[in-house]
């Protein structure tokens, strides 16, 4: 049972540079969700998308965008990554409303 | 507008003592509630949802939680704690389909540490 996948684990990235976390699911689930988690912070929703095709912006979407051309993945970018921007970043996904999500294991990302 | 405040940053126990892991909510309407646990360097694992049904509810692991709309609490327990239970636990509220995407609202966490 594979559920939902993020690749990659780890990454450090020079600011200024761009790069793509991909998160993909094998359950057939339309709501897939973008978060980063920092100490003391929980998780807060950067993009989500409620199906194929669609995107939302959520809590924290500023310096990320994210693209669901296929069902099961959910692409987050970082055009210019900066400092701030270091964080763990968790993709989840639901199959519809009042479900719970279920979520990956999480990049770390360090941005120097 | 939802929110949900975890009363304890950290608590610890002894192995064998009760749990009590406290969590308040609020929400403008009937909100769906759940439970997840965190595991060092893991995703979150989800531990068990309250969605309007029975108001004490059992999840996974030995734990419960029991929702009191009077007193907008939903507090996570277990009789007795074992040392694999030591991780981070997030209380999380979502108002049903009240909003696009039916977005979750996390507590900021509370590490419970558990001594042998």
């Amino acid at each position: 049972n594979a559920g939902v996948t993020q690749t990659p684990k780890f990454r450090v990235l020079k600011t200024g540079q761009s790069m793509t976390l991909l998160c993909a699911q094998d359950m057939n689930h339309e709501y897939m969700y973008w978060y980063r988690q920092d100490p003391g912070m929980g998780l807060r929703l950067i993009h989500y998308s409620v199906g194929e095709g669609t995107t939302a912006k959520g809590e924290v979407p500023d310096g990320y965008n994210v693209s669901r051309l296929k069902k099961q993945n959910f692409l987050l970018g970082l055009e210019s990554a900066a400092p701030s921007q270091t964080s763990v970043y968790f993709c989840a996904s639901k199959v519809q409303n009042n479900q719970p999500q279920h979520f990956g294991d999480g990049t770390r990302l360090s941005i120097l | 507008a939802q929110s949900v405040t975890q009363l304890d940053s950290h608590v610890s126990v002894s192995e064998g003592t009760p749990v009590l892991l406290r969590c308040n909510y609020s929400s403008s309407y009937s909100p769906s509630l759940f439970w997840y646990v965190q595991h060092p360097n893991k995703g979150l694992q989800l531990l068990l949802k309250y969605t309007s049904a029975a108001t004490l509810v059992k999840g996974i692991n030995g734990f419960e939680a029991e929702f009191k709309k009077s007193e907008t609490s939903f507090h996570l327990t277990k009789p007795s704690a074992h040392m694999s239970d030591a991780a981070e636990y997030f209380c999380v509220v979502s108002d049903r389909g009240r909003n696009a995407g039916n977005m979750l609202t996390f507590g900021g966490g509370t590490r419970l540490m558990v001594k042998p």
